[in-house]
């Protein structure tokens, strides 16, 4: 069975220090992987994708970069952080064929001060 | 999002009620999938269509098969552990798996 897992669960940090979210999936080789962001109590916003390794694809700039070094991982990541970066950040997985649904993380909330 | 349009934006039922959620589509989407996110921030796949219905359980999803510009989600015999906001997400025809989500439904089921 495939299983994705997200970290860190929270964090909190200060406004222009650095930050990398990580994702993985284990059971599930090729996998299209995606970043989501969600403002509290807001929808869901997709941020970048991934159909293979080393190619990432921006679709919502918000001052944040995305790679993917390895197969099953996708990082998400910013040398300085801003107050509206805080939210609900959800990393999901489909397979490569596209014909499936997006199964997501459990997140990592995001608070900056 | 712009594209996709869901409502109602909250409802409120009674258990053993039923209820249905709409999404409409500024454009021809290639595909339609529903979620429930819980009040941990999980999000739990629901259905995925590309046309057609599909039913689980208690609920059931539609998506117009010949414009392919809305889709529903019928919630029967509603329960309490039904409470969540729901998420209708669309797939344009780039099969990148770039989704966009509507804004949401809150439902609470009270007894």
């Amino acid at each position: 069975a495939q299983t994705i897992h997200q970290w860190p669960v929270a964090e909190i940090k200060a406004v222009g220090s650095p930050l990398s979210l990580g994702c993985t999936i284990k059971g599930k080789s090729s996998p299209n992987l995606y970043w989501y962001w969600q403002a509290t109590g807001g929808t869901l916003q997709q941020l970048f994708y991934s159909i293979t390794v080393g190619q990432v694809e921006s679709v919502v700039q918000l001052n944040l970069s995305a790679s993917r070094p390895k197969d099953d991982q996708f990082i998400l990541s910013t040398e300085k952080l801003l107050l509206s970066h805080s939210g609900f950040y959800l990393c999901a997985w489909r397979p490569g064929t596209g014909q499936d649904t997006q199964y997501f993380g459990p997140g990592t909330r995001l608070l900056v001060l | 999002g712009d594209q996709v349009e869901q409502s109602p934006s909250a409802l409120s039922l009674h258990e053993g009620t039923d209820s249905a959620l709409r999404c409409n589509f500024t454009t021809t989407m290639r595909s339609v999938q529903w979620f429930r996110q819980n009040s941990r921030g999980s999000l739990i796949s629901l259905f995925y269509l590309a046309s057609g219905t599909k039913e689980n359980g208690r609920l059931k999803s539609a998506f117009d098969s010949k414009e392919r510009r809305y889709s529903t989600l019928h919630i029967r015999d509603a329960q309490l552990e039904d409470s969540g906001t729901y998420f209708c997400a669309a797939e344009e025809g780039t099969n990148t798996g770039k989704l966009t989500f509507g804004d949401g439904t809150v439902l609470t089921v009270k007894p």
